[in-house]
């Protein structure tokens, strides 16, 4: 059964990098079918793309993050991670990791994480 | 990328049947196949209920069932259960691998 885990530091002071890993069990990132995205979630808000990562490497972002974010994989660990900069208390939010199906055609995300709460905060 | 546009709220007692809409854009919606729901419990992750405007995942109820007509898809739950009580996200691909949320509907069972 595929698992998704995010981790990294709850709290993040403004203007400073937001990091999170995901890690990813019960399946592989080498896989060529399927893509690894992340989503957040403000409290109390709605769902946010941020952006994904293909088997090719190629990355895709949400055009309104695209200038402060980095989405990468490292197959050695299983693990693809978030880099966001320069972050403010707009970027507060739960983050989750997720792996979708790409395929000839396009499919949502169908397994997720648990998220993790980043709270930016001096 | 605009968030695609669906109702804060809806209602419906038990057995009954709502809808919920989703409004989007000739560049999402509209051009594409690729409407998804997720049903959103309180502290929990997302999950899929409907992919490609009207595909059931595997253990779905097929009390849920999607569609789409123009730029507008819709989410239509029949026999309102308890445990339907959650938000409920409309998701659409917007080409290039972009991906567009709707603002979310919470759906009350009263």
């Amino acid at each position: 059964q595929l698992q998704l885990q995010e981790s990294g530091p709850g709290l993040v002071k403004p203007s400073e990098t937001l990091s999170l890993t995901c890690t990813v069990s019960g399946g592989s990132l080498s896989s060529t079918i399927y893509y690894w995205g992340w989503i957040r979630q403000p409290p109390g808000k709605g769902l946010e793309w941020i952006g994904s990562i293909y088997y090719s490497g190629s990355t895709y972002y949400n055009p309104s993050l695209k200038s402060r974010l980095t989405i990468s994989v490292d197959t050695s660990k299983n693990q693809f991670s978030l880099k966001l900069t320069s972050v403010t208390a707009a970027d507060t939010a739960v983050y989750y990791c997720a792996r979708g199906l790409y395929s000839s055609s396009w499919y949502p995300p169908d397994y997720w994480g648990q998220g993790t709460l980043v709270t930016v905060f001096s | 990328q605009s968030a695609l546009t669906q109702p804060r709220s809806v209602s419906g007692s038990p057995g009954q049947s709502v809808t919920i809409s989703c409004t989007g854009t000739s560049s999402d919606v509209g051009a594409y196949n690729y409407v998804s729901w997720y049903q959103q419990h309180p502290g929990k992750a997302p999950k899929l209920m409907i992919y490609d405007v009207s595909q059931r995942p595997s253990g779905v109820p097929d009390r849920f069932s999607g569609s789409k007509s123009g730029n507008t898809a819709s989410l239509t739950i029949s026999g309102l259960q308890a445990e339907d009580e959650a938000d409920y996200y409309c998701c659409s691909y917007a080409g290039t691998f972009h991906v567009v949320f709707g603002g979310g509907t919470n759906l009350t069972v009263l």
